[in-house]
């Protein structure tokens, strides 16, 4: 089982839609849980960080956090074509000998006019 | 803020040369230091992890006498590739965390191609 699990798509949502983003984690040490957005031939580019249960909103992005669940999602409202890209989930144990996060493969995310 | 570069951007050598490749924290101190490699169409792979003033501690399978890394101040850390083989074409990326902060940003990469 990987540590970060995402399901590698493509996730295709019309333009204005919500599209939703999931990732399951197995180390219930993980605390921090961030996501990266990814497009083709760049680098990831944070989006948002989240820390405790619940929901975290960004603009037009909401992370949500279950940690009971061992659940980290992404929202997306209002789709647009430029957010069309790889969308990288990650985790991080807080611990000061676990200093890499762990990422999933990522989900593509495919929005059309 | 939390502005990474990377230097050069796309690099193009011959077989059995060394390329240097440079990571800075432009707007604060990175007191951790990573670097990943990416081939085309996959994930990210952790290469190693560097501390400011510690040696680096590599990842499985990534031959340190290789990937040379220096991160000789709180905001360079240096990739150096030697002896480079065509296998060792890839995009590789940098990516910086200040002290007492969670969040990791990454520089733009460095697409190497040995010839």
């Amino acid at each position: 089982q990987k540590e970060v699990e995402q399901n590698s798509g493509p996730l295709s949502v019309p333009e204005g839609a919500i599209a939703s983003l999931n990732c399951t984690y197995s180390d219930r040490g993980s605390q921090s849980f961030f996501w990266y957005r990814q497009y083709s031939g760049k680098s990831p580019e944070l989006i948002m960080s989240i820390y405790s249960n619940g929901d975290k909103e960004d603009g037009r992005f909401t992370a949500q956090l279950n940690k009971a669940s061992q659940y980290v999602s992404l929202l997306i409202r209002d789709s647009q074509p430029s957010d069309s890209a790889t969308y990288l989930c990650a985790s991080r144990r807080v611990n000061t000998g676990f200093q890499k996060l762990v990422f999933g493969t990522g989900t593509r995310l495919l929005v059309s006019p | 803020g939390a502005v990474v570069s990377q230097h050069p951007s796309r690099v193009i050598c011959k077989s059995g040369t060394s390329v240097k490749i440079e990571c800075r924290s432009l707007d604060f101190q990175a007191t951790t230091m990573f670097w990943y490699r990416q081939f085309p169409k996959q994930s990210l792979m952790l290469m190693a992890t560097s501390n400011e003033g510690s040696k680096a501690t590599y990842e499985q399978g990534v031959e340190k006498d290789k990937f040379l890394i220096n991160h000789a101040s709180l905001t360079l850390s240096t990739l150096t590739v030697t002896s480079a083989h065509p296998e060792d074409s890839s995009f590789y990326i940098c990516s910086a965390r200040a002290l007492g902060r969670d969040e990791q940003y990454f520089g733009p990469g460095t697409r190497l191609t040995v010839t």
